[in-house]
């Protein structure tokens, strides 16, 4: 079974630059998070999805962040602009929901804002 | 919400000797607690969970007994290997109930194991 798939898995970029981030969750899986661990933390719920719709967004900076999954599939995260606190870590995460409360995670992308 | 407290590193162990990384936690109800475990480069990997008390998680030599007297989950292995190294992270649900949504983690704890 293939895992949860992730690209780019590094970008560097300029402050007020845009960038985004693809996930593509394990075959099935209804729920999906994006995460943003910055580094020495733990990782911080940024968005959470239940088939293409939110679930919880209440930690997603929405003045520059924005996340979708129009087809309930795979998803993308943006930031747009970004600041150089937005360096860190973006991991993806999905779970099937209903028969586990485990999350796999994808090996996340690392975002450089200089 | 829940919370968790987790020891911080780094650790550095010799090969074969016992490790033992403590978290607590702060929870309404009897969430289920886990372990995740990050290999330099890597995305997370559960590591091992409990799903009530005085349940315990097991997994490649580690154990983890959920102890609701003591709010505690600490990860402990009898002999680690330099294969170990990594940092890992203790995590339980934000809201007790329902489908499990958002993860609350740890700060994480670097270990390295010196051969």
């Amino acid at each position: 079974e293939a895992g949860v798939a992730q690209s780019p898995r590094y970008k560097i970029i300029e402050k007020r630059q845009s960038v985004a981030f693809w996930c593509n969750p394990i075959s099935g899986h209804a729920t999906l998070y994006w995460y943003q661990q910055i580094l020495g933390q733990g990782p911080k719920l940024l968005i959470q999805f239940q088939n293409n719709g939110v679930v919880d967004d209440s930690q997603l900076p929405k003045d520059r962040f924005s996340a979708e999954r129009l087809k309930g599939v795979d998803s993308t995260l943006k930031i747009q602009p970004a600041k150089l606190e937005d360096s860190a870590v973006y991991l993806c995460a999905s779970r099937q929901t209903g028969t586990t409360d485990t999350q796999y995670f994808g090996p996340g992308t690392r975002l450089t804002v200089l | 919400g829940n919370s968790v407290t987790q020891m911080e590193g780094p650790v550095t162990l010799s090969e074969e000797a016992f490790l033992t990384i403590n978290c607590t936690y702060t929870a309404t109800g009897y969430p289920s607690l886990f372990w995740y475990v990050q290999y330099p480069g890597e995305g997370l990997q559960l590591l091992l969970k409990a799903t009530k008390a005085d349940d315990k998680g097991s997994n490649k030599g580690f154990e983890a007994t959920y102890r609701k007297e003591t709010t505690s989950f600490h990860l402990e292995k009898g002999s680690v290997q330099v294969s170990d190294s990594a940092v890992y992270f203790c995590a339980l649900p934000l809201f007790y109930g329902g489908s499990q949504g958002n993860l609350i983690f740890g700060k994480g704890t670097k270990l390295s194991v010196k051969p």
